[in-house]
């Protein structure tokens, strides 16, 4: 099945620095969302974005929804250990209940004390 | 957020047998749920979708008779894996879609089932 683009696949960062990652499509999708996901476990929802130029926040993280529709990118700021993981973003062309994501390739994030 | 289960979180068995696994929504009813499929270091693949009192909608490629989907209630979904083979070792992951606290409608996943077959 498809996939969306992210990048970068995988990053070492040391802790109190800024990261920077993003996610493309050759397609448009009308919902955009960005998800962590910690070993051995499920995807946990970060920020969710509805709306094309739309700019979001929670806590250290800063999500865009791209004013084209086909990329969204996700800042964290000042990165602290707990925030290693893999982040994927995905998108969504439809609303509804039966409406499906497509998933990003993911970024794998490491934190350096 | 809307809180998904899933049971069991671990599995194994054997080769040749079948295992079931359930994925239920906690506090909000879901009519349509999805089954995931994610490989080591892989991203997730969806493989079907779960319609509550209709048959499941599957992806290009997801044997519908290997992977058989249930979704008898608003509120549970299972995935049965019929005559396992160590190839369908995966972790399997379903979620659905829900509304967060500010009313706009989005998906949250379970915390995933690790099916490891011998």
């Amino acid at each position: 099945g498809q996939q969306l683009n992210q990048s970068p696949q995988s990053m070492f960062i040391q802790e109190g620095e800024d990261v920077s990652m993003n996610c493309t499509s050759s397609s448009i999708f009308n919902t955009w969302l960005w998800y962590k996901q910690d070993p051995g476990e499920g995807p946990v929802l970060l920020i969710a974005l509805y709306k094309a130029g739309e700019l979001t926040s929670n806590g250290r993280l800063t999500a865009q929804f791209g004013i084209t529709r086909k990329d969204s990118f996700l800042n964290i700021s000042a990165s602290i250990p707990s925030d290693v993981g893999i982040y994927f973003c995905a998108g969504r062309r439809s609303t509804g209940t039966a409406s499906k994501l497509t998933f990003g390739t993911g970024t794998r994030l490491q934190v350096t004390l | 957020g809307a809180v998904v289960s899933q049971h069991p979180s671990r599995v194994i068995c054997k080769s040749g047998t079948s295992v079931k696994i359930e994925c239920r929504s906690l506090d909000f009813q879901a009519t349509t749920m999805f089954w995931y499929r994610q490989f080591p270091k892989q991203s997730l693949m969806l493989m079907a979708t779960s319609n509550e009192g209709s048959k499941a909608t599957y992806e290009q490629g997801v044997e519908k008779d290997k992977f058989l989907i249930n979704h008898a209630s608003l509120t549970l979904s299972t995935l049965t894996v019929t005559s396992a083979h160590p190839e369908d070792s995966s972790f399997y992951i379903c979620s659905a879609n829900g509304f967060s606290g500010t009313g706009l409608e989005t998906q949250y996943f379970g915390p995933g089932t690790r099916l490891l077959v011998l």
